[in-house]
């Protein structure tokens, strides 16, 4: 039973536009979320996250959404770039317990130029 | 600061053997996790360790095992080695335990090919 699901293996977007990774959960007890990113012959690197009590978090070109609802968050890339095109894996876990992140298997990203 | 440093960083074994891999945390990090990332399956959570005592374990056969030191770093142990592992073994540490505080800081990893 996969909890943490990215149901698009891969993306392909142009420079400069927006690219959307997707990804839906179905443990309501998940509480915290974030995103990875990771590149060949490298460790994933984290790149933002996000609690439950909000529903958006920025950093930079980088955004985050959060439907609680729907058990569905989203990575916002605003505008992407070649350096961009990586691996990127969702996670999630739960703060009331002592519980592991959970990942999804990962959304493949290329920027094309 | 140097990051996590997993050895060896590639290694090839054959069915039936046991293969041991190191993971060096970043300084001052206590907590030590490691995942298996295959293909199919995405990042796999094995174990964590955190203040050498074991406080999370996953989803695999006893075959799998890890420890940790007094200074936090950490050996993972595969025995009896089946074609079905071959994979990559990530090791990730951070600064306290319950992975839920949320930034891992994963090493390169150590590819595993059974043969």
């Amino acid at each position: 039973d996969q909890q943490v699901k990215q149901n698009s293996p891969s993306l392909s977007v142009q420079e400069g536009r927006i690219s959307i990774l997707n990804c839906d959960y179905t443990n309501s007890m998940f509480d915290y979320f974030l995103w990875y990113k990771k590149y060949p012959a490298e460790g994933p690197t984290f790149l933002i996250s996000i609690s439950s009590i909000k529903d958006k978090n920025e950093d930079g070109r980088f955004t985050v959404f959060l439907n609680k609802s729907a058990k569905h968050l989203s990575l916002h890339i605003v505008p992407s770039q070649p350096g961009d095109s990586a691996v990127y894996f969702c996670a999630a876990s739960g703060s009331r317990g002592n519980t592991p992140l959970v990942f999804g298997k990962g959304t493949r990203l290329s920027v094309i130029a | 600061k140097a990051g996590v440093t997993q050895t060896p960083r590639y290694l090839i074994k054959t069915r039936g053997q046991q293969v041991t891999l190191s993971c060096s945390p970043i300084s001052g990090h206590r907590s030590v996790s490691w995942y298996q990332q295959t293909p199919g399956q995405g990042l796999q959570f094995l174990f964590e360790y955190f203040s050498e005592t074991q406080r999370n374990k996953g989803n695999f056969p006893g075959r799998f095992s890890g420890r940790q030191f007094s200074n936090s770093r950490s050996e993972m142990n595969v025995s009896t080695l089946e074609l079905g592992d071959s994979a990559l073994y990530l090791c990730a540490s951070s600064t306290t335990s319950g992975l839920n505080t949320g930034e891992l800081f994963f090493g390169e990893g150590s590819r595993l090919t059974v043969l």
